[in-house]
């Protein structure tokens, strides 16, 4: 059984400029929630994935979009960065059972950190 | 709104010293509460989770509805136990968007 991967796992960015981070689910799990970290924080939600449709939003603006591909890996996507994307970022699987009842543990992945310069 | 609260950003007691870590919660309804925990160099991975009502690593946490905590409570600290402690909410009967506390660190001394 695989964990969850991410990629990459540092990243430099400048102010403006777009960003893709990717994740691989667990193996055997097809829903992935993306969280952001800041410094001294704790991890706050930005979306949730599950059949390739977002299903969950936080309090995150539309320039943080994401996708799930039909092998349940997802992408988060930061348009126009800000200094305040400067966080860790964590990417989540878990299970859903048919019908889309979330009460599997959300097994979390290392992190991409990302810097805006 | 929903959140959870961590008074303690930082906690350092003896080994072989009771640790209690706190977290309080405010939530409409009746929220699944979570501790995850973080070992050095290691990622976030869930501790335990109140409808378990089990005991990982020496530790439990009871949900108190009226006080509305979630507290961690270990009787005897090992230094193994040194690692960041986060508490966490969802919604009852899913385990999606999950609402963290700001995190205690803790640490062991021998």
């Amino acid at each position: 059984e695989t964990g969850v991967t991410q990629s990459p796992t540092h990243l430099i960015k400048t102010r403006g400029q777009q960003v893709t981070l990717r994740c691989s689910s667990q193996s055997g799990h097809n829903t992935v929630s993306w969280y952001q970290q800041a410094l001294g924080q704790g991890p706050q939600f930005i979306f949730q994935y599950y059949r390739e449709e977002e299903n969950g939003r936080g309090n995150f603006p539309p320039r943080f979009s994401g996708l799930q591909f039909p092998n349940y890996s997802s992408e988060l996507n930061v348009n126009a960065l800000e200094l305040d994307d400067s966080a860790l970022y964590l990417c989540a699987s878990s299970l859903a059972a048919s019908g889309g009842v979330f009460t599997d543990t959300q097994y979390f992945g290392p992190g991409t950190r990302l810097t805006v310069l | 709104a929903q959140r959870v609260t961590q008074p303690e950003k930082l906690l350092s007691v003896f080994k072989g010293a009771p640790v209690e870590l706190k977290c309080n919660y405010s939530y409409s309804g009746s929220p699944e509460l979570f501790w995850y925990v973080q070992y050095s160099r290691q990622r976030l991975q869930l501790l335990l989770r109140h409808i378990s009502r089990e005991s990982i690593k020496g530790f439990t946490a009871d949900l108190n509805k009226g006080e509305t905590s979630f507290h961690l409570k270990k009787p005897f600290a090992q230094e193994e136990d040194s690692a960041m402690y986060y508490c966490a909410l969802s919604k009852s009967g899913g385990a999606q968007k999950l609402v963290f506390g700001q995190g205690t660190r803790l640490t062991i001394n021998p």
